[in-house]
């Protein structure tokens, strides 16, 4: 059973960084098994989901406008870990923050069960 | 503002038959990218729905239904149940190199 558990939350200051980490266990997180690759969606309080950063099995990455420059994701193949490293955080960055595990036709067929991030002075 | 467009809320009486659209553009749905839902209860993470449009991962009981047209996707929900009170988002591949989802439909259950 594929599981994923997030941490790393909590609260930091505007222009602040922290780092996200998402262990998984029942695959790897370099594992290009039916074509899965990691993501990291948010949901900031009472809103819907975005899709914030993806690492592919290959190795590139996307990433959102409203994080690009300043978040980057990487991952750990020995530690079937994945990371987000987030620096110069802002307010509107608050957010739940979701590791996920994607098919090759999108799909999100596994969640963690998230990690809020909350930056305030 | 998200990428797809989905009514904010929908209603209806226990047994009743609702739907909730997803419309998107040529960039996305209409480029012939796969169409997902996910549900969403309260303080829980989202859990996938309908992937592939109209399929059904093991353990979703068949009264949630999913379906494409064009530009546009619907997922139905029929023999509604206090349980289905929940927010429900689609989702689907955006040719700017990102998965895009919709801003999320509440559903409640009168």
């Amino acid at each position: 059973e594929v599981q994923l558990v997030e941490s790393g939350g909590g609260l930091v200051q505007p222009g602040g960084s922290l780092r996200l980490s998402c262990a998984a266990s029942g695959f790897t997180v370099s594992s290009n098994y039916m074509n899965w690759y990691m993501s990291w969606v948010r949901q900031a309080p009472g809103k819907g989901l975005e899709w914030v950063s993806v690492i592919y099995s290959g190795g590139s990455t996307y990433y959102a406008d409203s994080v690009k420059g300043r978040f980057t994701i990487s991952r750990n193949n020995s530690k079937s870990t994945l990371y987000l490293q987030m620096n110069n955080l802002r307010v509107e960055d608050t957010a739940v923050y979701y590791c996920a595990s994607v098919r090759g036709d999108s799909r999100i067929d596994n969640w963690g069960q998230g990690t809020l991030v909350t930056v305030s002075s | 503002q998200s990428v797809l467009t989905q009514p904010p809320s929908v209603s209806g009486a226990p047994g009743q038959r609702v739907t909730i659209s997803c419309t998107g553009t040529s960039s996305n749905i209409g480029a012939g990218y796969d169409v997902h839902w996910y549900q969403q209860l309260p303080g829980t993470a989202p859990k996938l729905l309908i992937y592939g449009n109209r399929n059904r991962p093991s353990g979703v009981p068949d009264r949630f239904s999913g379906s494409k047209s064009g530009t546009s996707a619907s997922l139905a929900i029929t023999g509604l149940q206090a349980e289905d009170e929940a927010d429900y988002y689609c989702q689907s591949y955006d040719s700017s190199l990102s998965g895009v989802f919709g801003g999320g439909t509440k559903l409640t259950v009168l």
